[in-house]
C-alpha cells in the first residue's frame, strides 16, 4: 500500500460547474477526513467518516458540498455550482481509530481552480 | 472547541543554527498534539506527536518538541538546521474523544546559506 491516493491532482473548472474528487485511503484505515487548504493557511477541517458513517461536518461545508464514503472504502467530495472562492487545495487523510490519539496520513491533495 | 496559534508566519535561520517554532493551543479538555511538515509540492507528513507520558517528544529528521501543559505550548526545536529543512510546519491538536485534527496556520521555515 503506497498511502492515501487522491484523484485528480489538479482540476480547472468554470464557475457554476460541478466537480467531484476521489480519495482512496490506506486500506486498513477506518477513518477518512477531508480538509481544505488555501494559500498561506493551514488545513481547515471539512468533514470526516468512520467507516461509511459521516460523523461530523464543519460549518465551512455549505450545502453545495457533499461527501460520501460508500462501503467504508474510498470517498468522494462533490462541489456543486462551484464559485471562485472554492479554489483551494482539497486534502484527504486517513487514520486507524485506536482510541488513543489519531495520527492522520495525508494524500497529496487535489488543487481546484475555479475560473 | 480547540484552537492552535502559531506565533510566527515565517522564520528565517542560518544553516547549522538552532531553530524554535512556536505553537500554543487552547482546549477545555486534554489533547493530543502534533507537528506536521509540508515540503514544497508535497503532502503533509507527520514529524512527531505527543499522546501522553514524557513531555519531550523526539521526531524524524532531528526535530523534537516539548509539551508544556501550564503554558499550553508545544514548541518545535532543532539544534542545527539544514537546507533540506526548508518547508512549512504545522502544529495541530486533537481533543480526547474527538479525533478530528485542528491545524494552525503554519510557519514557513527559511534556511539561509
Amino acid at each position: 500500500d503506497t498511502g492515501v491516493s487522491q484523484d485528480p491532482r489538479h482540476k480547472i473548472t468554470k464557475r457554476g460547474q460541478n466537480v467531484t474528487f476521489r480519495c482512496d485511503p490506506i486500506s486498513e484505515h477506518n477513518r477518512l477526513y477531508w480538509y481544505r487548504q488555501t494559500l498561506g493557511q493551514g488545513p481547515e477541517f471539512l468533514t470526516y467518516f468512520q467507516n461509511e458513517a459521516q460523523l461530523e461536518k464543519s460549518r465551512l461545508l455549505s450545502d453545495r458540498f457533499s461527501a460520501e464514503r460508500p462501503k467504508g472504502s474510498f470517498s468522494t467530495l462533490e462541489i456543486q455550482r462551484t464559485e471562485q472562492g472554492d479554489s483551494a487545495m482539497y486534502l484527504c487523510a486517513s487514520s486507524l481509530e485506536r482510541g488513543t490519539g489519531t495520527e492522520a496520513f495525508f494524500g497529496q491533495g487535489t488543487r481546484l481552480t475555479v475560473v | 472547541a480547540q484552537s492552535v496559534t502559531q506565533l510566527d508566519s515565517q522564520v528565517p535561520v542560518f544553516e547549522e543554527a538552532p531553530v524554535e517554532l512556536r505553537c500554543n493551543y487552547s482546549s477545555s479538555v486534554s489533547v493530543y498534539l502534533f507537528w506536521y511538515v509540508q515540503y514544497p509540492n508535497q503532502g503533509l507528513q507527520l514529524l512527531l506527536k505527543y499522546l501522553s507520558g514524557s513531555t519531550l517528544v523526539k521526531g524524524i529528521n532531528g526535530f523534537e518538541a516539548e509539551f508544556n501543559k501550564s503554558q499550553t505550548s508545544f514548541h518545535l526545536r532543532k539544534p542545527s538546521v539544514h537546507i533540506s529543512d526548508t518547508a512549512e510546519y504545522f502544529c495541530a491538536v486533537s481533543a480526547y474523544g474527538d479525533d478530528k485534527i485542528i491545524f494552525g496556520k503554519g510557519t514557513r521555515l527559511h534556511i539561509l546559506p
